[in-house]
């Protein structure tokens, strides 16, 4: 069982630059999101999907894509890196059932020069 | 928007002793659950605890054990018997039971066990 798997876990972007990081879990959960994490911040949340098809912004939204075709996947594209982007992400995914035990991936370093 | 407070951005602790990191939290709401995060450097978030709203008894897990308040907003850890592997930054975190989805942390409280 691979949990939450995140993929790079360090990545370093030049700005202007896009990405992709990726996430994928196979307990198939229904709800997805990713964060992240800047010193002094706590996490906060950038997108979320609640199933296949469904995708809805968080907190700090901007300057990132994510789409859900899949149960599996859900990936979070930076589409022109900016220097404000540089943060460690994190992916999670947990059923819908808002006591349920939220998985997180290890994170992924990123840093926009 | 529901806001966590974590008041102590550092806090430290002799090994064996006990100690208790300070949650505060706002909401409008009646149910809901609350959490706290652990992370070691290794960056992976860990599950210690969690606590439902509705629920009067306070939840523990071994050494780990809470303090909730529910008038008070009020949701504090304590870890008894301190081991060099509880260092860690710990996050508190709110969820709603009515929307479910989405998670407010608060700012972390960085943990230090003195050997």
């Amino acid at each position: 069982n691979a949990g939450v798997t995140q993929t790079p876990k360090f990545q370093v972007l030049k700005t202007g630059q896009s990405m992709t990081l990726q996430c994928a879990q196979d307990m198939n959960h229904e709800y997805m999101s990713w964060y992240r994490q800047d010193p002094g911040m706590g996490l906060r949340l950038i997108h979320y999907s609640v199933g296949a098809g469904i995708t809805d912004q968080g907190e700090v939204p901007n300057g990132y894509n994510v789409s859900r075709s899949t149960t599996e996947d859900f990936p979070l594209r930076l589409l022109s890196a900016a220097p404000s982007q540089t943060s460690v992400y994190f992916c999670a995914s947990s059923y819908s059932v808002p006591s349920g035990r939220v998985f997180f991936g290890e994170g992924s370093r990123l840093t926009v020069l | 928007a529901q806001t966590v407070t974590q008041s102590q951005p550092e806090m430290s602790v002799q090994e064996a002793e006990t100690v208790t990191l300070s949650c505060t939290y706002d909401t409008s709401e009646s149910d809901y659950y609350l959490f706290w995060y652990k992370q070691p450097p290794s960056r992976q978030m860990i599950l210690v605890i969690r606590q439902e709203a509705y629920k009067q008894q306070n939840a523990t897990e071994n050494r780990f054990s809470v303090n909730f308040q529910k008038a008070a907003k009020s949701f504090s850890l304590k870890i008894s018997d301190s081991q060099l592997g509880d260092a860690a930054m710990y996050f508190c975190a709110y969820r709603s039971r009515n929307t479910g989805n989405q998670f407010y942390f608060g700012t972390g409280t960085s943990l230090t066990v003195i050997p």
